[in-house]
């Protein structure tokens, strides 16, 4: 069975705050890394899909960067904003299929 | 702007009935998925489809049966509803087009209460 940790499992931060995440996924088999965000009442949406070793992406104040040798991916948010509270969830799909294993999520709290 | 929408957002259900969960996408994808998701386990997988009459088993699929009569709707079935399936339900689709890296496209949910 494959298992996709994240780590923390939530985080409270002040406004301005910059944080990070963890993904932590297996090494082999490796096809794609999904970031997927989460707001309360709406449908989860997708921030980033990294393919590459060492991939680096970018939205807004938000980034995300790649390792697949190690089997671990950081997702950075800086300046957090009230609005970046949500649930962020990690998926890993593995090469030979199309399924996403998803992480538990982490839960950001950002406080004005 | 891509659109999964579910049939329901809360349902109410008793021991025993049949269920029925509809989703239904208007992006012409080709993958669909229904997940589960519970406090602390994340989204798991329950089935999901590749192609019209087509279905595979996810991690969790016991107790649940699924339908795909039409490319745009996937419908997960619960037999015969039990308290342990009271959980949120969360229907996605997907492209096979490489470019589109097979994002997955997420409906609001349906909160289901067994009683």
């Amino acid at each position: 069975i494959l298992n996709v940790e994240q780590s923390p499992q939530s985080l409270h931060v002040q406004e301005g705050d910059s944080t990070n995440f963890t993904c932590s996924f297996p090494s082999s088999n490796f096809y794609a890394l999904h970031w997927y965000r989460w707001e309360t009442a709406k449908s989860p949406e997708a921030l980033f899909v990294m393919t590459l070793n060492g991939d680096e992406k970018k939205k807004g104040r938000i980034s995300a960067t790649l390792n697949t040798k190690e089997g671990y991916s950081y997702l950075y948010i800086k300046g957090s904003q009230p609005e970046d509270s949500a649930t962020y969830l990690c998926a890993f799909m593995v090469a030979y299929g199309n399924k996403l294993v998803f992480g538990a999520g982490t839960i950001l709290r950002v406080k004005s | 702007d891509v659109k999964v929408t579910q049939s329901s957002r809360y349902l109410v259900k008793r021991t025993g009935e049949k269920v029925f969960l509809e989703c239904v996408q208007d992006m012409d994808h080709e993958n669909m998925f229904w997940y589960r998701q519970d406090p602390g386990l994340g989204l798991r997988l329950i089935y999901f489809s590749y192609d019209v009459k087509m279905k595979e088993k996810g991690d969790i699929p016991e107790g649940y049966s699924v339908s795909r009569e039409k490319k745009e709707r996937f419908s997960l079935i619960l037999e015969s509803a039990s308290t342990n399936q009271t959980s949120m339900y969360l229907c996605a689709s997907s492209s096979r087009n490489l470019r589109d890296k097979e994002t997955q496209y997420f409906g609001p949910g349906t909160r289901l209460l067994v009683l």
